[in-house]
């Protein structure tokens, strides 16, 4: 089992349309969440951390659910420009250090 | 402008040949990493380095080598015992520590094999 598992997609969305996907993860003491997004050929950025309280960025929000172990994002009035992959990154703490595990990234496609 | 940078974009390895991809950064980052990333599939870390002159294997480090001189140079070597060798190689960097919060990753070499 993948440690950080996303549906491919690809989210065909209509632009002004809302989307949301999830990403479920395995470990259990993960304790930092984040959602990175990385276009066509680019390096990932990132796009928000994920609070245990949700979080809202602009049209962006983000949700933990540590009982069932999954991170969502929700994005309102989509935009040409939303068309990306996000991935899903989470943070496995060792003793040292913070180690990231990275979903293989979920498509989104807005379209006209 | 602070950030990292990679070289060279693309890269065409032949066979039995050992490659060498740059990764520098003027951020100040004690931390920095190698990730391979293929299609279909997460960010996979090759090396990571928490500090000068110390480094240590990721999860697929066989068939690469890495050094760490200076704080703010991360080279990345791709052997000739790497077999399958063509992905698009990210390089990062990030302060470091058990809870550092971002990555902060290069614009990437896509390496070809001929």
């Amino acid at each position: 089992r993948k440690e950080v598992e996303q549906d491919p997609g690809p989210f065909n969305v209509p632009e002004g349309a809302t989307v949301a996907f999830n990403c479920t993860y395995s470990n259990s003491a993960s304790q930092s969440f984040f959602w990175y997004r990385q276009d066509c050929r680019k390096e990932p950025k990132l796009l928000m951390s994920v609070y245990s309280s949700g979080n809202e960025d602009g049209r962006f929000t983000a949700q933990l659910n540590r009982a069932s172990q999954y991170i969502s994002l929700l994005i309102r009035d989509s935009k040409l420009s939303d068309s990306a992959t996000y991935l899903c990154v989470v943070n496995t703490q060792t003793d040292s250090w913070g180690k990231l595990q990275f979903g293989a990234g979920t498509q989104v496609v807005v379209t006209p | 402008d602070g950030g990292i940078t990679q070289s060279p974009k693309y890269l065409f390895r032949k066979e039995g040949q050992n490659v060498t991809l740059s990764c520098e950064q003027n951020l100040n980052h004690d931390a920095m990493y190698w990730y391979r990333q293929d299609p279909g599939q997460g960010l996979r870390l090759i090396y990571y380095s928490q500090i000068v002159n110390d480094f240590q294997k990721g999860d697929i480090a066989e068939g690469y080598s890495v050094s760490r001189e200076k704080k703010e140079s991360f080279p990345l070597t791709v052997t000739s015992a790497q077999k399958n060798p063509t992905a698009f190689y990210l390089c990062a960097s990030s302060t470091g520590g058990k809870y550092q919060e971002t990555q902060y990753f290069g614009p990437g070499t896509r390496l070809l094999v001929l």
